[in-house]
């Protein structure tokens, strides 16, 4: 049974570009949620997807954005990337909105901005 | 708002001795606790998790952690350290209600064991 998977694992990209970062939930969940965690920090929370549109945000600007498809994928888009931007972004999946917390996290997609 | 805090970015023990990290929280609704674990190059692992049953509570790898309401702690412990608990750990609060799947997590507390 294949986890929780991101991709790509890493990339580089210059200030002012644009990225989309890809994952696919544990067989069964239907619940995705992005974090950013930032070097030497805790993740912070971005948005959670369920039923295809965004149930929940973070304190995070309209540059990032993202969407659910169908079978439950998502993606995260950033635009006009910040060197302040330069994190591991965190994918989680659940079975359905109500789990209590228990999430099951990728390893992660780690964005280097130059 | 939920919020927490670790005490010490930094812990190392000995093999054999107890694991200690700390973990405060603040809340203003009862809150749902829990303990991630994530290993060098690897996503986060569920330890252990709170969610109003019993107050000390028993996870994965011989981890547990008490529930201390006059407190605001959920301080995680292990008896005995292994190589292997080598990680970094990271204390999380969620809300319930509508904000399930929405942690907000600790700064985390790096797990050195020496040999």
């Amino acid at each position: 049974d294949a986890g929780v998977t991101q991709s790509p694992t890493h990339l580089i990209k210059t200030r002012g570009q644009q990225v989309t970062l890809r994952c696919s939930p544990k067989s069964g969940h239907d619940t995705v949620s992005w974090y950013q965690q930032a070097l030497g920090q805790g993740p912070q929370f971005i948005f959670q997807y369920y039923e295809e549109e965004e149930r929940q945000r973070g304190n995070f600007p309209d540059r990032f954005s993202g969407h659910q498809f169908p079978n439950y994928s998502s993606e995260l888009n950033v635009n006009a990337l910040l060197l302040g931007d330069s994190a591991l972004y965190l994918c989680a999946s659940s079975p359905g909105q109500g789990t209590i917390g228990e999430l099951f996290f990728g390893e992660g997609s780690r964005l280097t901005v130059l | 708002a939920q919020s927490v805090t670790q005490l010490g970015s930094h812990v190392s023990v000995s093999e054999g001795a107890l694991v200690l990290l700390r973990c405060n929280y603040s809340s203003s609704v009862p809150p749902y606790l829990f303990w991630y674990v994530q290993y060098p190059n690897q996503g986060l692992q569920l330890l252990l998790k709170y969610t109003s049953a019993a107050t000390l509570v028993k996870g994965i790898n011989g981890f547990e952690a008490e529930f201390k309401k006059s407190e605001t702690s959920f301080h995680l412990t292990k008896p005995s350290a292994h190589m292997s608990d080598a990680a970094e750990y990271f204390c999380a609060v969620n809300a319930g209600g509508t904000s399930y799947g929405k942690l907000t997590f600790g700064q985390g507390t790096i797990l050195t064991v020496h040999p």
